[in-house]
């Protein structure tokens, strides 16, 4: 099945730096990368997405580029703000199936 | 606004005792999920099904069991609840062909 890796774990950057998480996949009939923001006590939220047909997805603040040579994809912040404190999910798909990494706890200090 | 709603937020069993987790949710979504979380491990996949009475194991299967008798609700089943099951578990449900999953505010198990 398919096996997804995430680091770092734990990161801390200070208010209005960039911040970048990396995942790993090991599936490459995978066609659906998904992040999500989990903040204390509340369920996982959607924040940006990309499909395998695309190289680079920009949302605002917030990006994602996926190498389907390499099997990574990423996640970058810029000008970050504390309410971006949470932690933060990768995920790959087959089909509607998700496997999801090991999560990054992402601190922003003030 | 669309919803996933789990039934308990909190829970206490005891070992041995037979758990039923609900999930309903109202956005006609085709799939849906059952994830356990803990601290470290992520979320990982339960059971899922991509349609009424249709249910397919996940990647930690063992000491679960579901049901889905209707489209909206999606049951998962400890048939003799165990300490090592003591877990934050989350619904979700999707679109068919739409991978965006909406979660439940999930059900915090403690198992005693």
């Amino acid at each position: 099945g398919e096996n997804v890796e995430q680091h770092p774990s734990t990161l801390s950057v200070q208010e209005g730096d960039s911040a970048v998480i990396k995942c790993t996949y090991s599936d490459s009939a995978s066609n659906y990368f998904p992040w999500y923001k989990q903040e204390l006590g509340k369920r996982p939220q959607l924040i940006i997405d990309i499909r395998s047909n695309v190289g680079e997805k920009k949302d605002q603040r917030i990006a994602v580029t996926l190498n389907k040579t390499a099997k990574h994809f990423s996640l970058h912040i810029t000008e970050t703000q504390p309410e971006d404190s949470a932690v933060y999910f990768c995920a790959a798909s087959i089909r509607e199936k998700l496997t999801f990494g090991t999560g990054t706890r992402l601190t922003i200090i003030p | 606004d669309v919803k996933v709603t789990q039934s308990s937020r909190y829970l206490v069993k005891r070992t041995g005792e037979k758990v039923f987790l609900e999930c309903v949710q109202d956005m006609d979504h085709e799939n849906m999920f059952w994830y356990r979380q803990d601290p470290g491990l992520g979320l990982r996949l339960i059971y899922f099904s991509y349609d009424v009475k249709m249910k397919e194991k996940g990647d930690i299967p063992e000491g679960y069991s579901v049901s889905r008798e209707k489209k909206e609700r999606f049951s998962l089943i400890l048939e003799s609840a165990s300490t090592n099951q003591t877990s934050m578990y989350l619904c979700a449900s999707t679109l068919a062909g739409n991978y965006g999953y909406t979660f439940g505010s999930g059900t915090r198990l403690t198992v005693v």
